[in-house]
C-alpha cells in the first residue's frame, strides 16, 4: 500500500510569510502527528491529531497549528515565519495494533522549508 | 523531565562487522521504545520496537535490547553492509500520550569498505 505521501517536498518562504503543509497518512490510519526536525534541536514533536482532533501538543509557540480532515488528511500552518522555522517537517501515521500488539508508526519523505 | 539520548554521536564500522548503537533513556514511564534510520532526503524508517515489558527483541540482522534497571536501550545490527550508513535515532512512546514521541540526537552509523 502507498506510504506517507508529504507536499510540498520543498518549500522557499520569506520572514513574515504564512505555510501550509500538507499530509496524507498511509489508508486506515487515523492518527497524523507532525515533528520538525533541525540540525540543532533534532527531531521535536509539534502535535498530534487523531479522527480530526488534536490529541498531543508540543512545545511550540502558537503560530503552529494544525488541522485534520475526514479523511484523516491533515495540514499545518506557520504563521509569521521566522528564520528560525527553517527544518524538515516530517508527518508521520499511525495505527494501533489489535490485539495489545502495539502499533505501527510510519514516517513520510517530509517538506523540507526554508525561510530567508 | 523525560529525555531520550544517545552516547556516541558517529560510528564507523567495517562492513561485515557488528555494530551497536547505544541510548539511555530517563522516562521509566515509557510503554515502547523504537529505532529508526533515516537516510539522506529521507524521512525517519522504522527498523524495530520493544515493548517496555520486553528484554530483547529480534528482527532480521537486527536485535534491540531493554535495560530497565538502567534505563539503556541498544541496537544490534549484524554484518554490517554500506547501505546500513546513516543516522539512527531511539525513541520512546508512552500510550498516555497518544502517538507523540520523543527522540534521542541521533548517532551516524559510516560503514566502511
Amino acid at each position: 500500500k502507498a506510504g506517507v505521501t508529504q507536499t510540498p517536498r520543498y518549500l522557499i518562504k520569506t520572514r513574515g510569510q504564512q505555510v501550509t503543509l500538507s499530509c496524507s497518512p498511509i489508508s486506515g490510519h487515523r492518527s497524523v502527528s507532525w515533528y520538525q526536525q533541525t540540525p540543532g534541536q533534532g527531531l521535536q514533536f509539534l502535535f498530534e491529531y487523531f479522527s480530526e482532533t488534536q490529541r498531543n501538543k508540543g512545545n511550540f509557540p502558537g503560530r503552529f497549528s494544525g488541522r485534520q480532515f475526514s479523511n484523516s488528511r491533515s495540514e499545518m500552518n506557520v504563521s509569521t515565519l521566522e528564520l528560525g522555522d527553517s527544518a524538515l517537517y516530517l508527518c508521520a501515521s499511525s495505527l494501533e495494533l489489535a490485539g495489545g500488539r502495539g502499533y505501527e508508526q510510519y514516517f513520510g519523505p517530509g517538506t523540507r522549508l526554508t525561510v530567508t | 523531565g523525560e529525555s531520550v539520548g544517545l552516547h556516541l554521536p558517529t560510528l564507523s564500522v567495517q562492513e561485515g562487522d557488528n555494530s551497536i548503537i547505544n541510548c539511555a533513556y530517563s522516562n521509566s514511564a515509557s510503554d515502547y521504545f523504537i529505532w529508526y534510520k533515516q537516510e539522506s532526503g529521507k524521512g525517519p524508517q522504522f527498523i524495530i520496537d520493544i515493548r517496555s515489558n520486553m528484554d530483547k527483541r529480534q528482527g532480521q540482522r537486527v536485535t534491540v535490547l531493554l535495560n530497565k534497571t538502567v534505563k539503556h536501550l541498544s541496537l544490534q545490527i549484524a554484518a554490517t553492509q554500506p547501505g546500513d550508513s546513516a543516522v539512527y535515532f531511539c525513541a520512546e512512546r508512552r500510550k498516555a500520550a497518544g502517538n507523540k514521541l520523543t527522540f534521542g540526537g541521533g548517532t551516524r552509523v559510516l560503514v566502511k569498505p
